[in-house]
Formats: C-alpha cells, structure tokens, sequence
C-alpha cells in the first residue's frame, strides 16, 4: 500500500529552538509531496510542496528520494508555530492525496 | 478566500438517519475530493470526482454516497448514519498547484 508515515504523534518544542517533523513515504516514482498545517479547528492550508521550494513561515522541506523522506524544518520555533502538521503525498495519474496521521506540534513558550 | 463552502459547519443526527453535506467551489476545478478526520488515523480518502459524473471510490467509502451532476457541487451523503461515521469532513478540490480544503462539517451521530 502507498503511504505516507509520521512517526511522531506530539512533539513539544521550546520557542526558538529548531523544529524538525518527520515524514516518511513510499512510492516508487515520482510523487509530489505536500504539507499542509491546521490551527485549531481550522480548515487544512498548504504550507510547503517541494515542486515549489520555496520557504513559508520560515519553513523549509527538502525531498530525499534516497531516504524517501520530506521532513520539515525551521530553525527557531515560534509560539504561533502550534498546530497540527500533516504530510501528503499525491500520485499524479489520479490525483489522489494521501495523508500521513499528523504530528501535533506545541510550542512552549 | 471563501472558494471553496461546505454546508452545515455542525450537524447533529441520529443513527439510521440520511445526512446529506454539501460542498461547493467556485473555481471549476476538475477534481474534488471528500475526506474524514479523525484523532489516530489522520485524514482519510471517502470519495473523489475527477470531473462531473465521474466519481470514485477511495479509501474508506462504506456506508457513503456521492454524485457530481454539477462541476462546481459534490456532496456526500450518509445513507444510513452511524455512530462510527462521527467525524469532521473536508471537502476539498484540485486544478493544477495544489489542493484548496473547505472549512469542514463537524457531524456527531447519535
């Protein structure tokens, strides 16, 4: 089965201190890879896709076919940071989006 | 950007009952998709649409129906609800970069 896996569930963070959420997938082609963020009972918002690579909010993702990894990082956390963080794959025959189980960040201040 | 609605925001029903949510963007997008979130397993794929009368199944689709008569309107319905289908839905629809999400239905089935 295609998946996409984030080990960890909650990660707790101390303000300006590094962030780095895991996210791990398997496909053998070419996927595009998403994350998306949700702030409390909001509705999902694209942060990063790696096609772009770009730098939003100060966080950055690099894919790594070897590893298969798509992790997201940014160098010193910040409060607003807090929310749930959720890796996405997507396989371009058919478009469909697939959700890793999301990672539950808090920042402490 | 309100592209993207789904109706009710929050809906109560009974078990056995249909519920029927709703979902519509104004962009004409191709593909529209329904999900369910739910704490320990993320979001999940019930049904998606790459056009209008074409629709499919993903990965949890037991117990739901949709249809896509319109580009712009996909709803999903409950056929008969249970307590299992408690949940938060997001709509959500693609054309080109990216995936935009509705602000999801709340529905506790009780």
């Amino acid at each position: 089965a295609q998946r996409v896996t984030q080990p960890e569930k909650l990660l707790s963070v101390f303000k300006g201190a590094p962030v780095e959420l895991k996210c791990n997938y398997s496909y053998s082609g070419s996927p595009e890879l998403f994350w998306y963020v949700q702030y409390s009972r909001q509705r999902l918002q694209l942060l990063l896709r790696h096609i772009s690579r770009e730098s939003i909010k100060g966080f950055t993702a690099d894919l790594n076919k070897g590893e298969t990894s798509f992790h997201l990082k940014k160098p010193f956390a910040q409060e607003e940071d807090s929310a749930m963080y959720y890796c996405a794959r997507a396989i371009s025959q058919n478009e469909k989006l697939t959700f890793g189980t999301g990672t539950r960040l808090t920042i402490i201040p | 950007d309100a592209g993207i609605t789904q109706s009710p925001r929050y809906k109560i029903t009974e078990t056995g009952r249909q519920v029927t949510l709703m979902c519509h963007q104004t962009w004409s997008h191709s593909y529209m998709f329904w999900y369910r979130q739910d704490l320990g397993h993320g979001l999940r794929l019930i049904y998606y649409s790459a056009a209008a009368d074409i629709t499919d199944k993903g990965e949890v689709p037991d117990g739901y129906v949709v249809s896509r008569s319109k580009t712009e309107n996909f709803p999903l319905t409950l056929e008969s609800a249970t307590r299992s289908q408690t949940s938060v839905y997001f709509c959500a629809s693609r054309q080109g970069q990216g995936y935009t999400f509705g602000s999801g239905t709340r529905l506790t089935v009780v």
